[in-house]
């Protein structure tokens, strides 16, 4: 079973409007965290936002916040105001804790991805 | 502050050629880690390493070796390249953080590998 869901292959917004990123997760873990990382045509990856499990406030990072519902296993990335400068690929990873090792990496599981056009 | 950076950007090789992708980080990172991306797809891990010296095997390790001599390198080899190794390399690094899930990890722009 995938571990990290991205439901939306491709997601259009019109600039200045908020935009969705959906994404769900898999994991019996109690512990575990949530990351958002943007992949614009350059290649590069870029850390967005982060969400703990046992944070009770959704993170928010300038116009980036995560819609956490831990009941439902959602993390989904919410952009406000969007900008042409958005338009890239995203990326939703989660990392669980290892039971191989204590001294193990904790590795990132990424989702497929969605890629975010932004119309002018 | 370069961040963690990739070497070489661009790679065409032969089937059965050997190569060896450098990737290098300037935090003073404890763990590294390696990635393909495949088209349609999210990054894998392939090896990863938690401190000089050591290294460990992730999600798709087979066809590749690492090496963690230096804190701050970690190196990818290709023995014998296969067309199936065609993709793009990511390098990571993220401190520790004992517990705690929240250790970001920082990426290097990715090397582009094609193997013909």
């Amino acid at each position: 079973a995938q571990k990290i869901t991205q439901t939306q292959p491709g997601m259009f917004v019109q600039e200045k409007e908020a935009v969705t990123l959906d994404c769900t997760y898999d994991t019996s873990d109690q512990s575990y965290g949530l990351f958002w990382y943007k992949q614009p045509s350059s290649g590069e990856m870029i850390f967005l936002i982060y969400q703990g499990s046992y944070d009770e406030q959704n993170a928010t990072e300038g116009r980036y916040s995560l819609n956490f519902q831990k009941a439902r296993k959602s993390a989904n990335l919410v952009i406000s105001a969007s900008q042409l400068g958005d338009s890239a690929m995203y990326f939703c990873a989660m990392r669980e804790p290892s039971g191989v090792s204590s001294g193990s990496a904790r590795q990132l599981t990424f989702g497929s991805g969605t890629q975010l056009t932004v119309l002018p | 502050n370069a961040g963690v950076t990739q070497t070489p950007k661009f790679r065409v090789l032969k089937t059965g050629q050997s190569m060896t992708l450098l990737c290098a980080q300037d935090m003073n990172h404890e763990y590294m880690y390696w990635y393909r991306q495949d088209p349609g797809m999210g990054l894998r891990l392939i090896h990863y390493s938690v401190g000089e010296g050591t290294t460990a095997k992730g999600e798709v390790p087979d066809g590749y070796n690492v090496s963690r001599l230096k804190k701050q390198n970690f190196l990818l080899g290709l023995e014998s390249a296969a067309p199936s190794q065609t993709s793009v390399y990511f390098c990571a690094s993220s401190r520790t953080q004992a517990g705690g899930f929240t250790d970001t990890q920082y990426f290097g722009p990715g090397t582009r590998l094609t193997v013909l």
